[in-house]
């Protein structure tokens, strides 16, 4: 699996978006990108995913870059609740439900009131 | 729809003991991953069990195992604990027939257990 790059932690104004890069330039074809986060004592909570076009859900969007070396995890409107870590993984396609989850350390995000 | 339950959610044991700990998956899934998280440290992939049998392995010593039951629930055993595997016990299930499903199907996680060794 493709190994992956995050800042190590960031902050956002609450109310403003929080916009998370993560560098997987290793990925390939067959790779999807995932992101999960992490509130402090629960476990990973599934955000979203993509390939290679942009993703949009309830929770947030994803930009990958067309490249795919790269991809941007966007909260739209950040609040106090977002707080977390927040993990980008690269996944193989298949079998992604199978698939074991290398996580890395994550990107700690704090919102600021 | 109860999501992956885990329990007990919290246990303390001493070196050398042996701990077994419990999961049911989601509604729906029948394959079941654990990973441990150490403080600080994301999780690390220990095992999956998918019809009752180890299918994949993560690097961990053979003092880590486990057993899936008809019910796709599942249990981690650890045996003569050392002070290093004080850690969170993470469970997380998803549906083994997804396979080549182009969609995708995230893993869902428990809260996990957190094990405490003395």
């Amino acid at each position: 699996d493709a190994k992956t790059t995050q800042p190590p932690s960031m902050d956002c104004a609450e109310g403003r978006a929080a916009n998370l890069p993560c560098n997987h330039s290793t990925i390939s074809g067959n790779e999807y990108v995932y992101w999960y986060r992490q509130i402090h004592s629960q476990g990973p909570q599934y955000i979203i995913h993509g390939l290679k076009n942009n993703e949009t859900n309830e929770m947030a969007s994803l930009i990958i870059t067309e490249d795919r070396k790269s991809s941007t995890l966007i909260l739209p409107h950040a609040t106090l609740r977002d707080t977390a870590v927040y993990y980008c993984i690269v996944v193989r396609l298949w079998v992604v439900g199978n698939e074991k989850l290398t996580f890395g350390t994550g990107t700690r995000l704090t919102i600021i009131p | 729809d109860a999501g992956v339950t885990q329990s007990p959610t919290h246990l303390i044991k001493t070196r050398g003991q042996q701990v077994t700990l419990r999961c049911s998956p989601k509604s729906g899934h029948d394959t079941v991953s654990w990973y441990q998280q150490a403080l600080g440290q994301g999780p690390q992939f220990i095992f999956q069990y998918y019809e009752e049998e180890e299918r994949q392995r993560g690097n961990f010593p053979d003092r880590f195992s486990g057993h899936q039951f008809p019910n796709y629930s599942s249990e981690l055993n650890v045996n003569a604990l050392l002070l290093g595997d004080s850690a969170l016990y993470l469970c997380a299930s998803s549906d083994g027939r997804a396979t080549g499903d182009r969609s995708g199907q995230p893993q869902h996680f428990g809260d996990g257990t957190r094990l405490s060794i003395l």
